[in-house]
């Protein structure tokens, strides 16, 4: 067990509507990454928070967006869902910002837009 | 910019045969070299890393890499396969002098047959 939580663990839900996504970091781990992992797409890495602030943006599209809150757990809110949106959205911590840091990852939730 | 590549979708082994998934990568700085395994419907969990020192890294389950800078590979090794190493393994880069956050290659499944 990484110590990372992830909610839900399963969602399903149509085009056009807006989902929220949950982590909870290890305990401890200051600094939340979001990963998107699709078959064609493989894991692309979505963007990054450290204690409350945004770190590092990756491929992240303007209708997704992420914050995190003073007590450290994070969340990913995807809007105007699209059929390319289906995925498995991974949350993963580490302890700081150093580059050298090993990330723990939650299980995932997985997304299918129908 | 950072990228990964493995080379190989699929690598397969004969139980108590040597093990090698490979690994280049392309960083502008110094790299900061991740290997992770993924389970079915599982997180992905951190094996080793290699961000200075010996090119020989030893990390969980038996595993090891070799660092090799002039050929821009990181291979993950193992001596003796167990069938339980079967899994989806992925490599990943960080730029040690970057902002960027950690790439994944595509990822390399690793059967190992009985």
């Amino acid at each position: 067990d990484s110590g990372v939580t992830q909610t839900p663990k399963h969602l399903i839900t149509a085009t056009g509507q807006r989902v929220t996504l949950r982590c909870s970091p290890r305990s401890g781990d200051l600094s939340v990454y979001w990963y998107q992992q699709s078959l064609d797409q493989g894991l692309q890495f979505l963007i990054q928070y450290y204690n409350g602030e945004e770190r590092a943006k990756g491929n992240i599209l303007e209708r997704f967006s992420a914050q995190q809150f003073p007590d450290l757990h994070s969340e990913l809110n995807l809007s105007s869902l699209e059929l390319g949106d289906s995925a498995l959205y991974f949350c993963a911590s580490s302890v700081g910002t150093e580059h050298n840091s090993p990330l723990h990852f939650g299980n995932g939730t997985r997304l299918t837009v129908t | 910019a950072q990228s990964v590549a493995q080379p190989e979708d699929q690598v397969n082994v004969a139980e108590g045969n040597p093990l090698t998934v490979k690994c280049t990568y392309s960083v502008s700085g110094n790299p900061y070299l991740f290997w992770y395994v993924q389970y079915p419907n599982r997180g992905l969990q951190f094996l080793l890393k290699y961000i200075t020192g010996d090119n020989l890294v030893k990390g969980s389950y038996g595993f090891e890499a070799e660092f090799n800078k002039s050929q821009t590979s990181f291979h993950l090794k193992k001596p003796s396969a167990l069938v339980s190493d079967s899994a989806l393994y992925f490599c990943a880069v960080r730029d040690g002098g970057g902002a960027d956050g950690l790439t994944f290659g595509k990822g390399t499944h690793l059967i190992i047959q009985p």
